[in-house]
């Protein structure tokens, strides 16, 4: 298995809706991250797990909140969102120099 | 810190034609160097990466890039663009930090336009 994949593709949520993001893979990578891209923009960091740790937070509000239940899986969870928060929510993982992997992504939207 | 510039924000070649697209990075030692792609809708997929040895680097549907450390550039060439190149392309450089995973910074991207 060589893939990271993200459920689900594509969410609607109103600004007082709660809902989570989920990330898999198993390639036995032991960085997992969570990025956030505008259209026409490169992802920006948002969070880092290193070893189901959280390693790096890149100052991102506080109604994104990220866990990791294991070495497989990373959720994001959303609550209270603004409209500005509409974007593709990448998910990626890593182990030294085995590779970058990115999961297709979950196109938010925020009503 | 590194960081990545991708001067040219769109590029228009037709297909058949050769393609360079251009980068240059900041980073006080040896760089990781990527190039990936990205269709719309799409996540990020990975072309080529250099990180050390041979400085002419081979990646997947026919994409080569060439590292030169003289000129802190990685510039990421295809003989003939198919229509289906037609996507965003980003360069990104990344540092090992002490986890043992490197984190990529990306460049602005640059916009592949393919003519018929």
């Amino acid at each position: 298995d060589t893939e990271v994949t993200q459920t689900p593709k594509h969410l609607v949520m109103g600004m007082t809706n709660k809902k989570s993001l989920k990330c898999e893979q198993h390639m036995g990578h032991r960085a997992m991250y969570w990025y956030k891209q505008k259209a026409k923009k490169p992802p920006e960091l948002m969070f880092v797990y290193s070893y189901e740790k959280l390693s790096i937070n890149e100052s991102v509000p506080s109604r994104f909140s990220p866990e990791c239940p294991n070495s497989s899986l990373l959720n994001l969870h959303l609550h209270a969102l603004q409209p500005e928060d509409s974007a593709l929510y990448l998910c990626a993982s890593s182990h030294g120099r085995k590779g970058y992997t990115f999961g297709s992504g979950t196109r938010l939207t925020v009503v | 810190a590194q960081s990545v510039t991708q001067p040219d924000i769109h590029i228009t070649v037709s297909e058949g034609a050769s393609l360079e697209l251009r980068c240059n990075y900041s980073y006080g030692a040896t760089p990781y160097l990527f190039w990936y792609v990205q269709s719309p809708g799409q996540g990020l997929q990975l072309l080529l990466k250099y990180f050390s040895g041979d400085t002419l680097v081979q990646g997947i549907k026919g994409f080569e890039a060439e590292f030169k450390r003289s000129q802190s550039s990685f510039n990421l060439r295809k003989p003939s663009v198919h229509w289906s190149d037609a996507a965003e392309y980003f360069c990104a450089v990344g540092a090992q930090p002490s986890g043992g995973s490197y984190i990529p910074t990306f460049g602005r991207g640059t916009s592949l336009i393919v003519h018929p």
